[in-house]
């Protein structure tokens, strides 16, 4: 079955950098784009990062433009998201999801359990 | 960017009763292949945001027959036709159309009165 497991999350000083990782199976990793989606404690629904099914294409939310990165392997079936410059308000849970490559909208559909990052002195 | 608002924002309802829950884009989601991006997502309490609807009205697989999506250019509707316990949680709207960023509604709270 389809799975996305996220892992990297962890407690980190402001100005420190981090690495998530999303580690999939049950499907062809190759024909997805994936998504980095994040939830502040209490809060709603961010979206962060995307990159296309080849890596040829990257998109940023404003609010991580300039630290955060996306990078997939697809040799591993895996997408990372590197967060540098850690402020107190990227702390949430970062999921990860994915989008089937011929849906123009990249439209997430399954979700990973999330991963959580406190970002705090 | 679209913004996007849902309403209400706090769902109290009973059992066996319908729910509706009202989004609204700040600009037109029709795609220019004619198709509307809209998707809604269920995030039950402490787990991960599922896909209940994509282009509006189209169940996912999986999604009971209660749950239905209507809706064009800027107003969209959630609706729940008969309320049951595994329902609670909170209902997100999310917009694919005019990207990036993709963006969601701000979340309604469905509860059991």
């Amino acid at each position: 079955q389809v799975q996305l497991v996220e892992s990297g999350g962890g407690v980190v000083q402001p100005g420190r950098s981090l690495r998530l990782s999303c580690a999939v199976s049950g499907f062809t990793f190759n024909n997805y784009g994936m998504h980095w989606v994040r939830q502040a404690p209490g809060k709603g629904l961010e979206w962060v990062a995307a990159i296309w099914y080849d890596g040829n294409y990257k998109y940023y939310a404003e609010s991580v433009k300039g630290r955060f990165s996306i990078s997939r392997d697809n040799s591993k079936n895996t997408v990372y998201l590197q967060m540098n410059s850690l402020r107190a308000e990227d702390t949430a849970v970062y999921y990860c999801t994915r989008s089937y490559y011929l849906d123009s909208s990249a439209t997430p559909d399954y979700w990973g359990q999330g991963t959580l990052v406190t970002v705090s002195s | 960017d679209v913004v996007m608002t849902q309403s209400p924002l706090s769902l109290p309802v009973t059992l066996g009763q319908p729910a509706s829950i009202s989004c609204r884009s700040s600009q037109g989601l029709e795609y220019s292949d004619g198709n509307t991006y809209l998707s809604w997502f269920q995030q039950r309490p402490g787990q991960s945001p599922r896909r209940l609807i994509y282009r509006v009205s189209n169940r996912d697989s999986g999604v009971p027959d209660r749950f239905s999506g209507s809706g064009s250019g800027t107003d969209f509707t959630l609706k729940i036709s008969r309320v049951e316990a595994e329902d609670v949680g909170v209902y997100y709207c999310m917009q694919s159309t005019h990207w990036p960023p993709w963006t969601f509604g701000q979340g309604t709270q469905v509860e059991i009165k």
